[in-house]
């Protein structure tokens, strides 16, 4: 398996502008994670899916932050309208949760934003 | 909600040492210990986990060990090597939660 993949790797923007991340999860994973990671904050959940349901939302900065799962093996994050503030890497990561287990989290290569 | 604390952030050995990182979690809930080891550039990959039932594993090179009683849990890695160098990130999540609660991390330097 290819494991996640993000798309871009790196993306250099400026302020004001729209970004968006993508992420093909591992095939057959129900669960799908965005992670911010910065040197402040660490690695942060952002959203959660499952089964391509939004569970919770809760780690999402503010309303220019939204994501989406159309279906099972694609996920989008969108920033409207990108801030300096927001420079960080974004991770994408896949599981596959039986019942009330957590499986192994799968990560992709990140995303890493810069605004200027 | 769980709070994880890790320390130290940094952390240099010699080749051929032990390195020890500590955890400590704060939700008794918590059943699931999971390692992850990020290089430069990448995203972080599990190396070691360990749940709520067990009180050390062993893979190789690497064991973990979990005091439940004292919620902290510790990743020891023995005759490091130059390639262990990495950052590394403990984390816990409870039973029926999905939300893995990362620590602040720790950078690992193995000096040949």
């Amino acid at each position: 398996d290819a494991g996640v993949i993000q798309s871009p790797r790196h993306e250099v923007t400026e302020m004001g502008q729209e970004v968006t991340l993508r992420c093909k999860p591992i095939s057959g994973h129900n669960s799908l994670f965005w992670y911010r990671q910065t040197m402040m904050r660490g690695l942060e959940l952002l959203i959660y899916f499952n089964n391509n349901v939004p569970i919770d939302d809760s780690g999402m900065p503010e309303d220019r932050f939204s994501a989406k799962m159309p279906n099972a093996s694609f996920s989008t994050l969108k920033i409207q309208p990108s801030e300096p503030r927001d420079s960080a890497v974004y991770f994408c990561a896949s599981s596959f949760s039986r019942g009330s287990n957590t499986g192994e989290l799968f990560f992709g290569e990140g995303s890493r934003l810069t605004v200027l | 909600g769980e709070n994880v604390e890790q320390h130290p952030s940094t952390l240099s050995v010699q080749e051929g040492d032990s390195a020890v990182i500590k955890c400590t979690y704060s939700d008794s809930a918590s059943n699931y210990f999971p390692w992850y080891k990020q290089e430069l550039g990448k995203g972080p990959q599990l190396i070691i986990d360990i749940r709520s039932n067990v009180g050390e594993k062993k893979d190789q090179r690497i064991a973990v060990t979990l005091n439940k009683t004292a919620k902290h849990f510790s990743l020891h890695i023995t005759e490091t090597q130059p390639e262990d160098s990495a950052v590394y990130f403990c984390a816990a999540i409870g039973y029926s939660s999905y939300k893995l609660i990362f620590g602040s991390g720790t950078r690992l330097l193995v000096r040949p």
